[in-house]
């Protein structure tokens, strides 16, 4: 079956620490997206690529970073440079284009302890 | 600043009900739509999609589009329980991203 597949589920992050959140997809998607939701709000876009080996930066993209080496992949690093990084983090995939909505993963919700 | 509007809710309406969900954009040249049902902890799935003015129905949804009052919406008919969710609108942000708005939590209440 395809899909997105996102991992750890859930995931603890000391103070200073760089962690890294996995999302591959076997759907043959060309676009895939970071999204970033916390209680009561909407989803904010972190980063987004629509081909391998390039990515732009959405409209929350300081203190995180990430790489499209392979079309399956698209890991989001999340460094001590993002001072609130509590929240459940939401990756995506589309084919290319306006009309095509999104497939989501499971999420994986991080925790600063 | 492009903006997606929803009331946050909740919208409570007994079984068998009509629940109507409402969502405005800012943008003019957004040319899709689509409403998405996210269940409490876990991700959102697709249910909708709309582009033209009008109505487009799916089963019990029915999605409504108004590009000139910018504004759509989603029907639930014979709502059930299992409806119960936060529904999310999201609206294109030409050439190649979404918005999404902040949710409408709904309650059907047996």
């Amino acid at each position: 079956d395809g899909g997105i597949t996102q991992s750890p589920k859930y995931l603890f992050r000391k103070e200073g620490q760089n962690v890294t959140l996995s999302c591959e997809q076997n759907l043959n998607h060309d676009a895939m997206y970071w999204y970033r939701q916390d209680p009561g709000q909407g989803l904010r876009l972190i980063y987004y690529s629509q081909i391998v080996n390039d990515f732009q930066k959405g409209d929350i993209a300081e203190g995180y970073s990430v790489s499209r080496e392979k079309k399956e992949s698209f890991p989001l690093t999340v460094t001590s440079a993002q001072k609130n990084p509590t929240a459940f983090y939401l990756c995506a995939s589309s084919r290319t284009g306006t009309f095509y909505g999104y497939t989501f993963g499971s999420g994986t919700r991080l925790t600063v302890v | 600043q492009k903006e997606v509007e929803q009331n946050s809710g909740p919208l409570s309406v007994p079984e068998g009900a009509i629940a109507s969900l409402n969502c405005t954009y800012s943008d003019r040249g957004s040319q899709s739509f689509f409403w998405y049902r996210q269940y409490s902890g876990k991700s959102p799935e697709l249910i909708m999609s709309i582009y033209s003015n009008g109505d487009k129905e799916d089963g019990r949804f029915t999605a409504q589009l108004n590009k000139a009052s910018q504004y759509v919406s989603l029907l639930i008919r014979d709502s059930q329980p299992s409806d119960s969710a936060t529904y999310l609108c999201a609206v294109n942000i030409p050439p190649s991203t979404f918005i999404f708005g902040s949710g409408t939590r709904l309650s059907v209440k047996p």
